[in-house]
C-alpha cells in the first residue's frame, strides 16, 4: 500500500529533550515536506526537500533540522524542543513534474507532540 | 509571496443543506495549482482536487463541485445536500512550481447536523 509512515503517533517530552520524529514513504516521490498544524493557524511548512541532500527552508523552520540522505526518508529533529514546538506534525510527499499526480501531497498520519 | 484566505471559520449546517466553502488565493505566478483538502475528525489529510492555473472548467464530483474563477482569484467548493459524513475541517491550498511549496488557508471547520 502506498503510503507516508511517520513515527512516533504521539509523544510527551521535556523542554530540551532531543527527539526525531522519522518519516518514511513507499511511493519513489522526489519530494517530502514537513508541516505544523496550529488552531487558528492552518498548516504551516516547516521545511521541505526535492530530492536527496537538497533540503530547504519552510515558512517556520526554527527549531528545527531535517535530513534527506536516502530517498524515502525524511526525519525532523528537534535539538532542544521548547513548549512552544508543542503541535500536530505532518510529514507528506509527492511526485515532481508536470504529470497528473505531479504536487498532489500524501499525507502521513501525523504527530502529535507535546513539549512539558 | 502567495497567499490563501479562507474567510470562514467555522460553518454549520443541517443535513441535506447545499454549503459552499470560500478560498481566495494571491499570487503573481502565471503558472500554479489550486488544491482542496479535507481533514475528518480523524485527523487525517485526504486530497480532494487539483485543479492548474490554465483549466477554469468547473468540475462536478458526485455531491463535490468546485468553481474556479482566475477573475476573482477564487476557487470556491460546494457540497450539495450536505451529510454528516461530510463533518472535517477543509482546507484551500495554492502551489507555485517555483517554490516547489503547498500554501495553506486556515481551514474552515463544517459541522453537518441531522
Amino acid at each position: 500500500e502506498a503510503q507516508v509512515t511517520q513515527n512516533p503517533r504521539y509523544l510527551i517530552t521535556v523542554t530540551g529533550k532531543k527527539l526525531t520524529v522519522t518519516c518514511s514513504q513507499n511511493m519513489n516521490h522526489e519530494y517530502m515536506s514537513w508541516y505544523r498544524q496550529d488552531p487558528g493557524l492552518g498548516l504551516r511548512q516547516i521545511y521541505y526537500s526535492m530530492n536527496v541532500e537538497v533540503t530547504d527552508k519552510g515558512d517556520v523552520p526554527e527549531g528545527y533540522k531535517v535530513s534527506r540522505k536516502e530517498k524515502r526518508n525524511f526525519p525532523l529533529i528537534l535539538e532542544s524542543p521548547s513548549p512552544n514546538q508543542t503541535s500536530l506534525y505532518f510529514c507528506a510527499s509527492s511526485l515532481l513534474g508536470g504529470g497528473s499526480g505531479a504536487n498532489v501531497l500524501t499525507f502521513g498520519a501525523g504527530s502529535r507532540l507535546t513539549v512539558l | 509571496a502567495q497567499k490563501v484566505t479562507q474567510a470562514q471559520t467555522e460553518i454549520s449546517v443541517v443535513e441535506k443543506e447545499d454549503v459552499t466553502l470560500d478560498c481566495v488565493y494571491e499570487t503573481r505566478d502565471t503558472t500554479y495549482y489550486l488544491f482542496w483538502y479535507k481533514q475528518p475528525p480523524s485527523g487525517e489529510l485526504v486530497f480532494l482536487i487539483r485543479r492548474n492555473s490554465f483549466d477554469e472548467q468547473n468540475e462536478i464530483s458526485g455531491r463535490y463541485s468546485w468553481n474556479f474563477q482566475k477573475s476573482t482569484s477564487s476557487f470556491n467548493f460546494t457540497i450539495t445536500a450536505s451529510q454528516v459524513v461530510d463533518s472535517a475541517v477543509y482546507f484551500c491550498a495554492h502551489h507555485t512550481g517555483t517554490a516547489s511549496k503547498l500554501t495553506f488557508g486556515t481551514g474552515t471547520r463544517l459541522q453537518v447536523t441531522l
